[in-house]
């Protein structure tokens, strides 16, 4: 049972684009929404989180746009740039449920084209 | 550097043997995680520790797996009798805070390969 959708698998761009990439959910005990940025050989590292209290958060270039009642949520890199290529997990958790079990999507791998 | 640490980068190992993993975590951070990563897919959680109490633990995680968190600090995992399903990266993450305010920090993993 995936808990949480993302799509696309893959995704290029150019540089300036605004990539977008969307995960679905559907255990609605979910309470706290993370983007990771993983390259090659690293783990995952945070980028930017979002609680079902508030539709939209903005941090730098990355923003988040939540829609509670569709169980969706999105990432957008504004001015994407070919360092921000690497592959994007959306993950999800209880996070009063007394641990960071994350629960993660399949991820999306960027490319940005100079 | 001050980040979580994990030995060793690369493992190889024939089917049966057995392999051990060990995690160092950012100091003070009271809570560590296991996750598994295979080609292509998100991590999968296995288990996670508060100091050196295991709290939980993944379906995921067979009996032929063990990790353990002796005094609360370093953490170990262990899988024996090693089958090419196990093949996969192992990651450790780290944490302090609770809630919403917790934020994992992952190691750079450990690449199992069973041969």
């Amino acid at each position: 049972q995936q808990q949480v959708k993302q799509s696309p698998q893959s995704l290029i761009v150019q540089k300036g684009g605004i990539p977008i990439i969307n995960c679905a959910y559907e255990n609605t005990a979910f309470d706290y929404f993370p983007w990771y940025q993983q390259f090659p050989g690293k783990g995952p590292a945070l980028l930017i989180a979002i609680r079902p209290d508030v539709s939209e958060k903005k941090e730098g270039r990355f923003t988040i746009s939540f829609n509670k009642s569709a169980k969706q949520f999105s990432l957008h890199i504004m001015d994407s740039q070919p360092g921000d290529s690497a592959t994007y997990f959306c993950a999800a958790s209880i996070a009063q449920g007394g641990s960071e079990k994350l629960v993660f999507g399949k991820g999306t791998k960027l490319t940005v084209n100079p | 550097d001050t980040g979580v640490s994990q030995n060793p980068r690369h493992k190889i190992t024939k089917r049966g043997q057995n392999v051990t993993f060990r995690c160092d975590p950012i100091s003070e951070h009271n809570r560590l995680y296991w996750y598994r990563q295979t080609l292509g897919q998100g991590p999968e959680f296995l288990t996670y520790f508060q100091n050196e109490a295991q709290l939980e633990k993944s379906r995921l995680l067979s009996d032929r797996f063990s990790a353990e968190r002796p005094k609360g600090s370093f953490s170990t995992l262990e899988i024996q009798r090693t089958e090419q399903g196990d093949s996969a990266m192992y990651l450790c993450a780290s944490s302090v805070g609770q809630g919403s305010t917790e934020k994992l920090f992952f190691g750079s993993g450990t690449q199992l390969s069973v041969l």
